[in-house]
């Protein structure tokens, strides 16, 4: 099925691990997003790549990097993961400006 | 910089009633608004956007939506509410053509 792909679904770190979740979307869309989804907050926008070799910061980057390896990967690092970080990571994907976005199922991290 | 305020973390609505979930949004120039549902344990999923022409959009699941530029808001309506509506809801709008910004959620449960 056409969609967001996120790997892994579940993961316990330990403080200072790192580690490297995994997007990918096959519906040829230009641009890709990761967001952090914490109760009470909504979801806040970590990073997002506006086109294939572009990315750009979003509200809550630190403690983050990102890599969109071609049109259809984009890929969030956790370098040395803190409990801070315990959250849901939802990747998305849209075509251009005005469409919705489609979204993964996300990656549930616990950093103990 | 563009906001959006849901201002009821929940909503209590009896089945067969009218339900009404609300946003508010801040927003410079005309906006793109949008309203996602996310079930238990799932990704997001798109319901219905507003981006110009008539005031009163339809979306999936019978629901709609009423814009409203004077009152800076979009308020998600349905006419008569099923227990399977039970879910996380989110309005979001468009920030500049670069991402989104999403509001906190509002929590709706329909009582059997």
């Amino acid at each position: 099925n056409a969609g967001v792909t996120q790997t892994p679904k579940f993961q316990v770190l330990k403080t200072g691990q790192s580690m490297t979740l995994q997007c990918a979307q096959d519906m040829n869309h230009n641009s890709m997003y990761w967001y952090r989804q914490d109760p009470g907050m909504g979801l806040r926008l970590i990073y997002y790549s506006a086109s294939e070799g572009t990315t750009d910061k979003g509200e809550v980057p630190n403690g983050y990097n990102v890599s969109r390896l071609n049109k259809r990967e984009f890929s969030l690092r956790l370098e040395s993961a803190a409990p801070s970080q315990t959250s849901v990571y939802f990747c998305a994907s849209s075509e251009q400006s005005g469409d919705g976005y489609t979204f993964g199922s996300g990656t549930r991290l616990t950093v103990v | 910089a563009q906001s959006v305020a849901q201002p009821e973390d929940q909503v209590n609505v009896a089945e067969g009633n009218p339900l009404t979930v609300k946003c508010t949004y801040s927003v410079s120039g005309n906006p793109y608004l949008f309203w996602y549902v996310q079930y238990p344990n799932r990704g997001l999923q798109f319901l219905l956007k507003y981006i110009t022409g008539d005031n009163l959009v339809k979306g999936s699941y019978g629901f709609e939506a009423e814009f409203n530029k004077s009152q800076t808001s979009f308020h998600l309506k349905k006419p008569s509410a099923l227990v399977s509506d039970s879910a996380l809801y989110f309005c979001a709008v468009d920030n500049y053509g670069q991402n989104f910004v999403f509001g906190p959620g509002t929590r709706l449960s329909v009582l059997p």
